[in-house]
């Protein structure tokens, strides 16, 4: 079974627009990491956004937002008012607890993200 | 300074060739770890040091070989390897193996001929 699922393989969004990219997970361990990362098609890949299944607030980062339903396990990311920079893949990664699952950092397929002017 | 760099951008090489993939952070970070990524897909973990000594290797054929000479510096050996091996190699590191995020670097394109 998947660790992480993102149902979007691409969006397409009009520039100034808010988006909302979706993620779900599945985990029994009460000790988990949420993260985003944004790959550009140079490579690399961007941290944005991180959130841990104990923190009360949802995270925010600047236009970067987490909407983190705990109950629902999902983790989606708002972007607001997008920018043509912002085009890129969007990767959700989740890294449990645990001594082995905390070292590892499972990836979805990713969200081909899109930004029209 | 959030730089994890990597050497070299692009790599082209014969089955019978040996070469090698160099990370470079200067960070401070003890944990550091090797991604592969095929095109459209995502990052799948090959290799995690923490304090220089292997942790994990997730079933990763020989003919990968990692080293870590120190903390700062992580290295993949390349050895005899096949078509299907051309991939992005992604380096990142860690404060610890358990702190909240990796930070990668812009990663070697490998093309296996």
């Amino acid at each position: 079974a998947q660790k992480i699922t993102q149902t979007q393989p691409g969006m397409f969004v009009q520039e100034k627009e808010a988006v909302t990219l979706d993620c779900t997970y599945d985990t029994s361990d009460p000790s988990y990491g949420l993260f985003w990362y944004k790959q550009p098609s140079s490579g690399e890949m961007i941290f944005l956004i991180y959130q841990g299944s104990y923190d009360q607030q949802n995270a925010t980062e600047g236009r970067y937002s987490l909407n983190f339903q705990k109950a629902r396990k999902s983790a989606n990311l708002v972007i607001s008012a997008s920018q043509l920079g912002d085009s890129a893949m969007y990767f959700c990664a989740m890294r449990e607890g645990g001594k082995l699952g905390a070292q590892k950092l499972v990836f979805g397929q990713g969200t081909r993200l899109t930004i029209n002017p | 300074d959030t730089e994890v760099t990597q050497t070299p951008k692009h790599l082209v090489m014969g089955m019978t060739n040996k070469k090698s993939l160099k990370c470079e952070q200067h960070m401070g970070h003890r944990a550091m770890y090797w991604y592969k990524q095929k095109a459209k897909k995502p990052p799948e973990l090959m290799f995690v040091y923490s304090y220089e000594k292997l942790s994990i290797n997730e079933s990763v054929p020989s003919r990968f070989s990692p080293e870590c000479p120190n903390s700062s510096l992580l290295n993949l050996h390349l050895h005899a390897l096949q078509p299907e091996d051309s991939a992005l190699y992604l380096c990142a590191s860690s404060q610890e193996l358990a702190t909240y995020e990796q930070y990668f670097g812009p990663g070697t394109r490998l093309t296996v001929t």
